[in-house]
């Protein structure tokens, strides 16, 4: 069974930092590339950065551009998200999602809670 | 990196067929074939239900279609059912990024 399993939300203060982990299991990790995705309480979901399978692609939306830095291990088969500098906007649901191809997303895990506030 | 842009809400009775927009330009809808559409129920993670504009992964019902023109994308929920009840995102490839509709929510009266 093709599993994601977000871990490392909390509360935090504005300024601080935080890193998510997202354990896949049940596929082969290095093959896909691998997303955040991030949802605000009572909001929509926004896409927050993307890697390839191999690293070598890398991309971020503009609101966390110079503050989120995403990699992977793909011997640990775990996706993270390192985030500095966090700001009361950062507060969200955050999860990890497998890229079949072209951004169809077509596994989730449920989501971990980031919390940014003082 | 705007949102597409969806209607807030729809609603249908059990039975009837509603249909939910989604518009981008020719940089994201119009340029790529590769719009999907994601159900997201009450404190779950969303779920895959339309890829590549128009095809259902495997176990989704063929009740849900997708389609599209020019800049604007569609999902078509027929025989709605209660079940059906949640809000629904497009998203679109770009070059660099993936674009998510504003969402709507489907309610079925």
């Amino acid at each position: 069974e093709v599993q994601l399993v977000e871990s490392g939300g909390g509360l935090v203060k504005p300024g601080g930092s935080l890193r998510l982990s997202c354990a896949a299991s049940g596929f082969t990790f290095s093959s896909y590339s691998m997303n955040w995705v991030r949802q605000a309480p009572g909001k929509g979901l926004e896409w927050v950065s993307s890697i390839s399978s191999s690293s070598s692609s890398i991309y971020y939306a503009d609101s966390v551009k110079g503050r989120f830095t995403i990699s992977r291990d793909n011997a640990k088969n775990s996706l993270y998200l390192q985030m500095n500098s966090l700001r009361a906007e950062d507060t969200a649901v955050y999860y990890c999602a497998r890229d079949l191809y072209s951004s169809v997303l077509d596994c989730w895990g449920q989501g971990t809670l980031v919390t940014v506030s003082s | 990196q705007s949102a597409l842009t969806q209607p807030a809400s729809v609603s249908g009775s059990p039975g009837q067929s509603i249909t939910i927009s989604c518009t981008g330009t020719s940089s994201d809808v119009g340029g790529y074939n590769y719009v999907s559409w994601y159900q997201q129920q009450p404190g779950k993670a969303p779920k895959l239900m339309i890829y590549d504009v128009s095809n259902r992964p495997s176990g989704v019902s063929n009740r849900f279609s997708g389609s599209k023109s020019g800049n604007t994308a569609s999902l078509t929920i027929s025989g709605l059912q209660a079940e059906d009840e949640a809000d629904y995102y497009c998203s679109s490839y770009t070059s660099s990024s993936t674009l998510f509709g504003t969402g709507t929510k489907v309610t079925v009266l």
